[in-house]
């Protein structure tokens, strides 16, 4: 199973709202990442977990905020978001840096839109 | 800093033809280079994985080439079909390093 599941797949919030990501993977992978993707670029690192311990953060606004809660999910928790902010957000997850292996997989996104 | 450039930004083929995407990079201490597809509007695919101690990698209709030295890599792709048409984007992981440098994809299409 090489599978990346992220939830919701479409989500529409206004600036004020309050909303979460979510990902979740099975393969054993200690270090989980968030992507966010504008239309026609590619994708931007945004947060990388380790071991569920925040590792890189690539100077992103506060508005969002990371969390792991175990080895196997991660979420992204949205607040006072602006429309430039909407995008393509996209979950991965590999080995750790230093394995055999970092292979990384892919969810299928969640399209924010921020009205 | 890593740069990864993809040329050609586009192309289009006839169904049956193979195609050449290419990729290079600046920084040639890499730990591997991987090569995704992704459909309009979603995530994204791992087509092949070569580390930096490889120089070729094949999966079906997919043949990858590494030549670090050079900083370059190149997907081929065999007879190619509709279902081909698609974003190919390259990443490339720095030794010791998370972050996967993004080329800014090649968009293929595959004309019936």
């Amino acid at each position: 199973d090489t599978e990346v599941t992220q939830t919701p797949k479409h989500l529409v919030m206004g600036m004020t709202n309050k909303k979460s990501l979510k990902c979740e993977q099975h393969m054993g992978h200690r270090a989980m990442y968030w992507y966010k993707q504008k239309a026609k670029k590619p994708p931007e690192l945004m947060f990388v977990y380790s071991y569920e311990k925040l590792s890189i953060n690539e100077s992103v606004p506060s508005r969002f905020s990371p969390e792991c809660p175990n080895s196997s999910l991660l979420n992204l928790h949205l607040h006072a978001l602006q429309p430039e902010d909407s995008a393509l957000y996209l979950c991965a997850s590999s080995h750790p840096k230093g394995g055999w292996d970092t292979e990384a997989f892919f969810g299928q996104g969640t399209r924010l839109t921020v009205v | 800093k890593q740069e990864v450039t993809q040329i050609p930004a586009a192309l289009s083929v006839p169904e049956g033809e193979n195609l050449v995407l290419n990729c290079s990079f600046t920084d040639s201490a890499i730990y591997n280079l991987q090569w995704f597809r992704q459909d309009p509007g979603k995530g994204l695919t791992s087509l092949l994985l070569i580390q930096s101690s490889q120089r070729e990698q094949t999966s079906g209709r997919l043949n990858a080439s590494l030549d670090k030295s050079s900083g370059r890599s190149t997907l081929y792709i065999a007879a190619s079909q509709p279902g081909d048409s698609a974003t190919y984007l390259c990443a490339v992981r720095r030794t010791n390093d998370y972050k996967l440098s993004f080329g800014a994809g090649t968009t293929v299409t595959v004309r019936a």
